[in-house]
């Protein structure tokens, strides 16, 4: 297996413009996260779903960013529009079913899209 | 708040050393604990799962104890190699609601193994 596969792994923008990140999860995994890791505040859970289904957006800072899971092979993070403080390392994580408790579930992680906004 | 604090945040050693680091977690409430490791410009690794019910997991040089009534977990690696150098980072998912799916990770112990 390929592993969780994040594009693009770098992305340099202009503070305002629309900047959009992709993930493709695990082929079999139902779960997806959607982490961002800063310097000033670790790794912090954006948004997860189950399903293609969000289920806990509660880490989203602002209206600024959104996420969609149209399938199950498929995620966007998109930011619009974008700030400096924005910018950061952006993480995709795929698991089988997390909503259902097993407490085995880990969690496979992509190597992250490195993002500044200028 | 659920709090995650690992100790110390920075650890040098010589090869061979054998080596303990640390993970508080404010609620013990908790579902499982995971250490991830992580090197410089890279995604996380899982290394080890504990399960709420269990006291600790080993995989090869690497054993991850928990204790859910202090708050504690230690990851122990035996006879350190300098590829063990990387950020180890403690995760914990809580019980209830939503909140299986949620990790919330410490800051992070930077550990160097040198020659």
């Amino acid at each position: 297996d390929a592993g969780v596969i994040q594009s693009p792994r770098h992305e340099v923008t202009e503070m305002g413009q629309e900047v959009t990140l992709r993930c493709k999860p695990i082929s079999g995994h139902n779960s997806l996260f959607w982490y961002r890791q800063t310097m000033m505040r670790g790794l912090e859970l954006l948004i997860y779903f189950n399903n293609n289904v969000p289920i806990d957006d509660s880490g989203m800072p602002e209206d600024r960013f959104s996420a969609k899971m149209p399938n199950a092979s498929f995620s966007t993070l998109k930011i619009q529009p974008s700030e400096p403080r924005d910018s950061a390392v952006y993480f995709c994580a795929s698991s089988r079913d997390q909503v259902r408790p097993s407490g085995k579930n880990i969690q496979y992680f992509g190597a992250g899209t490195r993002l500044s906004v200028l | 708040k659920q709090e995650v604090t690992q100790i110390p945040a920075a650890l040098s050693v010589p090869e061979g050393e054998n080596l303990v680091l640390n993970c508080s977690f404010t609620d013990s409430a908790i579902y499982n604990l995971q250490w991830f490791r992580q090197d410089p410009g890279k995604g996380l690794t899982s290394l080890l799962l504990i399960q709420s019910s269990q006291r600790e997991q080993t995989s090869g040089r690497l054993n991850a104890s928990l204790d859910k009534s202090s708050g504690r977990s230690t990851l122990y690696i035996a006879a350190s190699q300098p590829g063990d150098s990387a950020t180890y980072l403690c995760a914990v998912s809580y019980a209830g609601g939503t909140s299986y799916g949620k990790l919330t990770f410490g800051q992070g112990t930077i550990l160097t193994v040198h020659p």
